[in-house]
């Protein structure tokens, strides 16, 4: 239990479907990230927010719209998705500031499959 | 460009010791952290360097070379429950906010 709870562990869905992937952590944190991860790829920075500003947009496909309603709680609404989009998506979370080195707490994602 | 460059697999025996190499290129660097990954599961923190030299927790060791832009991660005692990925990742500050630029992750398989 890492204290980051992700939903649904898995999700299919059709190019032209409209779904959300949600996060949760309860471990008081500030900032929270979305990653993708593609087998033998890094892992990918989608988005950061602090303190429920979005302060980090790595180009990310219009398609993929986060959403920060409060410190706890990390959305990714999902539209229009492409079979390349396929992948896990995995969410963090860790204390802002940049003081000292404040390690990242992950969930265990949701595995995507695009049809 | 930023770039993270460590091995893909790694095999080693049960009991034995085995070293991970991590070499970055990255426009920001404020320290280099790693994780492990076990099959299905999430990305855990193991161990942060800041400054140059050896952190020891355990079993595991991280060690870091600001100069070279290189470190490595050590596990002694191999157990089977290593078997795993293991990423490092330059901790990059240079947009006033903590993020993470993650290498391609190390598969490390132990066996009997």
């Amino acid at each position: 239990e890492t204290g980051v709870t992700q939903t649904p562990r898995h999700l299919v869905m059709g190019m032209t479907n409209k779904k959300s992937l949600k996060c949760e952590q309860h471990l008081g944190h500030n900032a929270m990230y979305w990653y993708k991860q593609s087998a033998k790829k890094p892992l990918e920075l989608m988005f950061v927010y602090n303190f429920k500003e979005q302060t980090e947009n790595n180009s990310v496909p219009s398609r993929f719209s986060p959403e920060c309603p409060n410190s706890s709680h990390l959305f990714l609404h999902l539209h229009t998705l492409q079979p390349e989009d396929s992948a896990l998506y995995l969410c963090a979370s860790s204390h802002a500031g940049t003081g000292e080195n404040q390690p990242q707490h992950f969930g265990d994602g949701t595995r995507l499959s695009i049809l | 460009g930023q770039s993270l460059e460590q091995p893909s697999e790694v095999t080693a025996v049960e009991g034995a010791i085995v070293q991970i190499n991590c070499t970055y290129q990255t426009s920001g660097f404020y320290g280099l952290s790693w994780y492990q990954q076990h099959d299905g599961g999430a990305p855990t923190f193991l161990s942060y360097n800041g400054l140059d030299g050896l952190e020891e927790t355990g079993r595991f060791s991280s060690f870091l070379s600001r100069s070279d832009s290189y470190g490595y991660l050590l596990l002694q005692e191999l157990q089977m429950k290593d078997s795993a990925s293991y990423f490092c990742a330059v901790r990059d500050l240079s947009g006033g906010y903590n993020k993470l630029i993650f290498g391609a992750g190390t598969r490390l398989a132990v066996h009997p």
